[in-house]
């Protein structure tokens, strides 16, 4: 079945250092990709998406690139914030799915901006 | 803006009593998920609601677990008994249908069984 792997966290950095977190997916077809954010005792917020090969999606500073060579599609963002902070799940919709967009989810990266 | 609501916010309840969760998505939203999020962990599609109809509840725990969306609106996942393992947050979530679009999550349910 499909499945999403991301580096485990926590990814503790300072403000305005360079962020990568890593995510590989395995998948039949062409999914989508996505990658949510999640705040203290909040729900989800997509935060960017990709539909494609090589599709780029970006937000907020963020972006990730859809590489279908190596099934991947990494976060990453120039100089991060303090209000950065958050954990971060990547996810895919099968290309299969007639019928809406079901998401299967990484298991999250925890993400800690020191001032 | 537009939400999806869900309530209550938190629930504690005692091992083998009923609880209930209630989602009410997006207006015009025909596609509603209920996921389960265990802390430390990605959430995980319980159950997939078009209008009305279930099209996905393969990983619905039947034997205790119930969802229904009587008028293809709003949404109540229902558990009973509620056992120690269930603790965790239950998030809804709505999109339309058509193609792919955005999936819009609600804040969630925690819920505490001791």
């Amino acid at each position: 079945g499909d499945s999403v792997t991301q580096m485990e966290g926590p990814v503790t950095l300072s403000e305005e250092a360079f962020l990568t977190i890593n995510c590989t997916y395995t998948a039949t077809g062409y999914p989508s990709l996505f990658w949510y954010v999640q705040y203290p005792g909040e729900g989800l917020q997509l935060l960017l998406k990709a539909t494609k090969a090589d599709d780029k999606g970006s937000n907020k500073g963020f972006e990730a690139t859809y590489r279908k060579e190596t099934t991947s599609f990494h976060l990453e963002k120039g100089s991060v914030q303090v209000s950065d902070s958050a954990v971060y799940f990547c996810a895919l919709s099968p290309s299969h799915n007639n019928a809406g967009n079901m998401l299967t989810f990484g298991g999250g990266t925890r993400l800690m901006v020191k001032p | 803006e537009a939400e999806v609501a869900q309530s209550p916010r938190y629930k504690i309840t005692e091992k083998s009593q009923a609880v209930a969760f209630w989602c009410d998505p997006i207006s015009g939203h025909a596609t509603l998920y209920w996921y389960r999020q265990i802390l430390g962990q990605g959430p995980e599609l319980l159950v997939q609601f078009q209008d009305e109809s279930v099209v996905d509840d393969s990983q619905l725990p039947k034997d205790r677990f119930s969802a229904e969306r009587l008028k293809g609106v709003d949404s109540t996942l229902k558990i009973q008994p509620a056992e120690l393992g269930d603790s965790a947050m239950y998030l809804c979530a709505s999109s339309l249908v058509s193609g792919y679009t955005e999936a819009f999550f609600g804040q969630g349910t925690r819920l505490t069984v001791v």
